[in-house]
């Protein structure tokens, strides 16, 4: 599995933008950039994914290097909501690629 | 329409016994996950069944089994319970395999003691 890196933690004051890193040094070129987040006691949710272009979607936006070996995941405006482990994951680009591979995360912490 | 919804919630079982989790996926959904999440960790992929088939398998015992019925819905079973077996148990579903969006339940929270 190729591997991402995530910072452990960020926190964010309510209201201000939040950029969360991932390097993902060793991508290969038929990988997607995926993020899910998990909010306290639930299941993770699907926030955004992209291949080459930023993507914007209601959630967040998503800002791919140009070489692609790292993205980072921009929430606009945090809310007390946002606060959750957000894991950036790769998947690769086949029908084949049947799972996601978290890591550890980072812990968004929002203060109002 | 209803989201992904697992069955039970919370679970207390004894070492040594057996457990059945059950999943029912987002309608038109045909591919079903399951995952283990220790307390402090992310999720662990064990398994992946698409159209009762199973198309994926992670790093965990035979002891874990899973099957997938006809109506898409899945049920996960582990056998022969161990105090490391306590986790939070989530099921994705998805309409298709690969890329698909994967959609998450709430999960079971299975203790062992």
């Amino acid at each position: 599995d190729a591997k991402t890196t995530q910072p452990n933690s960020m926190e964010s004051n309510e209201e201000e933008p939040v950029h969360l890193p991932c390097n993902h040094s060793t991508i290969s070129g038929t990988d997607y950039i995926h993020w899910y987040r998990q909010l306290p006691s639930q299941g993770p949710e699907y926030v955004i994914h992209g291949l080459t272009s930023n993507v914007n979607n209601r959630m967040a936006s998503l800002a791919i290097a140009e070489d692609r070996k790292s993205s980072t995941l921009i929430l606009h405006r945090a809310t007390l909501r946002d606060a959750a482990v957000y894991y950036c994951i790769l998947r690769e680009s086949s029908a084949n690629d049947y799972k996601l591979s978290f890591g550890a995360g980072t812990t968004v912490t929002v203060r109002a | 329409d209803a989201g992904v919804t697992q069955s039970p919630t919370h679970l207390i079982k004894t070492r040594g016994q057996q457990v059945t989790l059950r999943c029912s996926p987002i309608s038109g959904h045909k591919s079903v996950s399951w995952y283990q999440q220790v307390l402090g960790q992310g999720p662990q992929f064990i398994f992946q069944y698409y159209e009762k088939e199973e198309r994926g398998r992670g790093n965990f015992p035979d002891r874990f089994s899973a099957r997938q019925f006809p109506n898409y819905s899945s049920e996960l079973n582990v056998n022969a319970l161990l105090l490391g077996d306590s986790a939070l148990y989530l099921c994705a579903s998805s309409r298709e395999t690969g890329l698909s969006e994967a959609f998450f339940g709430q999960g079971t929270r299975l203790t062992v003691v």
